[in-house]
């Protein structure tokens, strides 16, 4: 199994800021996602993250916005740029390996913007 | 593109009766399904996946699962509730191919009255 850390676990911010969120993961996995939730609502998948290289991005979400690193396979970052009131939402940070391994999930990070 | 369906957004049941929530999905191909949980302030917990093989799939915390690939469904059922299952519960589906993502519903939120 693995366990995920994410850092900060909440956090209040003022328009027009940036955030970054850090995940940590106790053991390699192949792959790690970022998703949001936003009141009330699903998961909705922001991007993949690749080690070394730019994450891969679903429509709706732009690196400019969400820029992410992820320079080893333990470790990821997200960041929510020129944050505004409509990005107050739990960011989740997930890791697994193959489709059929178990899909691990952080605690979430929750973002408040004024 | 796959997605999921999840009809009911809210149910409610009493302590030590049966539970089923319902999940549709759409999916070209052979789907890989989850149920998750989410319980309040906490991230998402594997409940059960199928991927293949026997369609009645059990899980933990007493929860099984029925694939019906002619329904398109794979409803999650408990024979007897506890007060500790209230929670969110998000049905999803993978993919095979690509990034292998994974679409989550829109989750049922569960009440338990004693």
């Amino acid at each position: 199994s693995a366990v995920i850390s994410q850092k900060p676990s909440r956090d209040i911010c003022q328009r027009g800021t940036s955030l970054t969120i850090q995940c940590q993961v106790d053991s390699q996995v192949t792959m790690m996602f970022w998703y949001r939730q936003q009141p009330g609502q699903s998961l909705t998948l922001i991007a993949t993250a690749n080690q070394g290289s730019e994450a891969t991005y679903e429509s709706g979400f732009v690196i400019d916005k969400f820029p992410i690193s992820r320079p080893n396979l333990t470790f990821s970052t997200l960041t929510v740029s020129n944050m505004s009131p409509e990005d107050s939402s739990i960011y989740l940070c997930s890791g697994r390996g193959t489709l059929q391994e178990t899909q691990y999930f952080g605690p979430g990070t929750r973002l408040l913007v004024l | 593109a796959q997605s999921v369906t999840q009809p009911d957004i809210h149910i409610t049941v009493s302590e030590g009766a049966s539970l089923e929530l319902r999940c549709n999905y759409s999916y070209g191909a052979t789907p890989y399904l989850f149920w998750y949980v989410q319980s309040p302030g906490q991230g998402l917990q594997l409940l059960l996946k199928y991927f293949s093989g026997d369609t009645l799939v059990q899980g933990i915390k007493g929860f099984e699962a029925e694939f019906k690939r002619s329904q398109s469904s794979f409803n999650l059922r408990k024979p007897s509730v506890h007060w500790s299952d209230a929670a969110e519960y998000f049905c999803a589906v993978g993919a095979s191919g690509g990034y292998q993502k994974v679409t989550f519903g829109t989750g049922t939120k569960l009440q338990v009255i004693p």
